[in-house]
């Protein structure tokens, strides 16, 4: 156990629909990092909070958006769903938002886009 | 940019064998680099990291990574194979840039592991 949370587990909806993401980090992490697995892209960076603002950018979609709360857990929404975006969606928290500390995974959120 | 390159996404060994799964690296300056490990229906999870300190990296479960800057590899190997090391193994490059760090993950080594 990683001491990062994700919930969902699973997100079933339809094309055109929003959802929400939810992590916690684990106690203590001020840095949290979103990524979506996928068969034919492999792991994609998303976007990174530190201490509740944006640190950096990946190949994040302007349909996404992310944000980081005081008590430092952060929701990635998701709208205008597409097929495409069925994918595995992982946060990861670590201590600070320096590149030579790890990062610690959740277990994930499966969407499913129908 | 940086990127990762993992040789080979699926590599498959008998149990007791030499593990050897590769890495290479395009960064100007060396990075921090990381190998990770992903078991079926679970999250990543750290194998071992290379922050500039020895080149020779121990992790855990046994695997262990080289840095080698003159090849830009970061090799990952393990002297036997168990059946519990079937696993997708990911290699990542760390290092900062306009914008903040920003982790790249290779696409990944899928490890069969025969009895």
């Amino acid at each position: 156990d990683s001491g990062v949370t994700q919930t969902p587990k699973h997100l079933i909806t339809a094309t055109g629909q929003r959802v929400t993401l939810r992590c916690s980090p684990r106690s203590g992490d001020l840095s949290v990092y979103w990524y979506q697995q996928s068969l034919d892209q492999g792991l994609q960076f998303l976007i990174q909070y530190y201490n509740g603002e944006e640190r950096a950018k990946g190949n994040i979609l302007e349909r996404f958006s992310a944000q980081q709360f005081p008590d430092l857990h952060s929701e990635l929404n998701l709208s205008s769903l597409e097929l495409g975006d069925s994918a595995l969606y992982f946060c990861a928290s670590s201590p600070t938002g320096q590149g030579n500390y790890e990062q610690y995974f959740g277990p994930g959120t499966r969407l499913t886009v129908t | 940019a940086q990127s990762v390159t993992q040789l080979g996404s699926h590599v498959s060994v008998s149990e007791g064998a030499l593990v050897l799964l590769r890495c290479n690296y395009s960064s100007s300056v060396p990075p921090y680099l990381f190998w990770y490990v992903q078991y079926p229906n679970q999250g990543l999870q750290l194998l071992l990291k290379y922050t500039s300190a020895a080149t020779l990296v121990k992790g855990i479960n046994g695997f262990e990574a080289e840095f080698k800057k003159s090849e830009t590899s970061f090799h990952l190997t393990k002297p036997s194979a168990h059946m519990s090391d079937a696993a997708e193994y990911f290699c990542a490059v760390s290092r900062s840039g306009t914008g903040g760090f920003k982790t790249i993950f290779g696409a990944g080594t899928r490890l069969f592991v025969k009895a």
